[in-house]
């Protein structure tokens, strides 16, 4: 069963940091893309970033360009998010998803990361 | 706002065939695959529809998407008071290098 649980979200204060991590099982994990996707309260989804499965092929957001950086460690089956400069606007449930041709098959539960003093 | 248009609800009655149309350009829908996601109240999104029209394994064929140029529709048919959620298209966008979500749509099952 494919599972992604993802772990480090929590409260930061504008222009801190943070770093998100996706860990996965059963599949093999170095063999898909992986994408960050998340929800501002009462928004909709916003695609962040992805990741081809061998760490290349990375492509962001604009609104978080810059500021952001995805990486994946195969070894440890883990998708990792930085996240600097943070604004108000990047509160919100973060998800990870794996991408099967195109389409994200299987999402995680989140992890709230809320940006405030 | 969203790069691809959605109307923000929907309704229909119980057995009811309900549309969602999804708007957006030739750096989108018009040129890559469109996707349909459907969020449960409470739940982690799901993929609904993949390729324009094809339902992954476990879907029912009630859900069905379709796309024109660049337009995208998701219908439900025989209506459940279960498809009540947020449904999202989304696609590739070739100007931005990036995927897009749309606004998304509540529906809701009277």
């Amino acid at each position: 069963e494919v599972q992604l649980v993802e772990s480090g979200g929590g409260l930061v204060n504008p222009g801190g940091s943070l770093r998100l991590s996706c860990a996965a099982s059963g599949f093999t994990f170095s063999g898909y893309s992986m994408n960050w996707v998340r929800q501002a309260p009462g928004k909709g989804l916003e695609w962040v970033s992805s990741i081809g499965g061998r760490g290349t092929s990375i492509y962001y957001a604009d609104s978080v360009k810059g500021r952001f950086t995805i990486s994946r460690d195969n070894a440890k089956n883990s998708l990792y998010l930085q996240m600097n400069s943070l604004k108000a606007e990047d509160t919100a449930v973060y998800y990870c998803a794996r991408e099967v041709e195109e389409g994200f098959d299987s999402w995680g539960q989140g992890t709230l990361v809320t940006v405030s003093s | 706002q969203s790069v691809l248009t959605q109307p923000p609800s929907a309704s229909g009655t119980p057995g009811q065939r309900v549309t969602i149309s999804c708007s957006g350009s030739s750096s989108n829908i018009g040129s890559n695959y469109v996707f349909w996601y459907q969020r449960l109240p409470g739940a982690a999104p799901k993929l609904l529809i993949h390729r324009n029209n094809q339902r992954p394994s476990g879907v029912p064929d009630r859900f069905s998407g379709s796309k024109s140029g660049t337009s995208a529709s998701l219908a439900i048919s025989g209506l459940r008071s279960e498809d009540e959620a947020d449904y999202y298209c989304a696609a590739w966008d070739d100007s931005l290098s990036g995927r897009i979500f749309g606004g998304g749509t509540k529906l809701t099952v009277l």
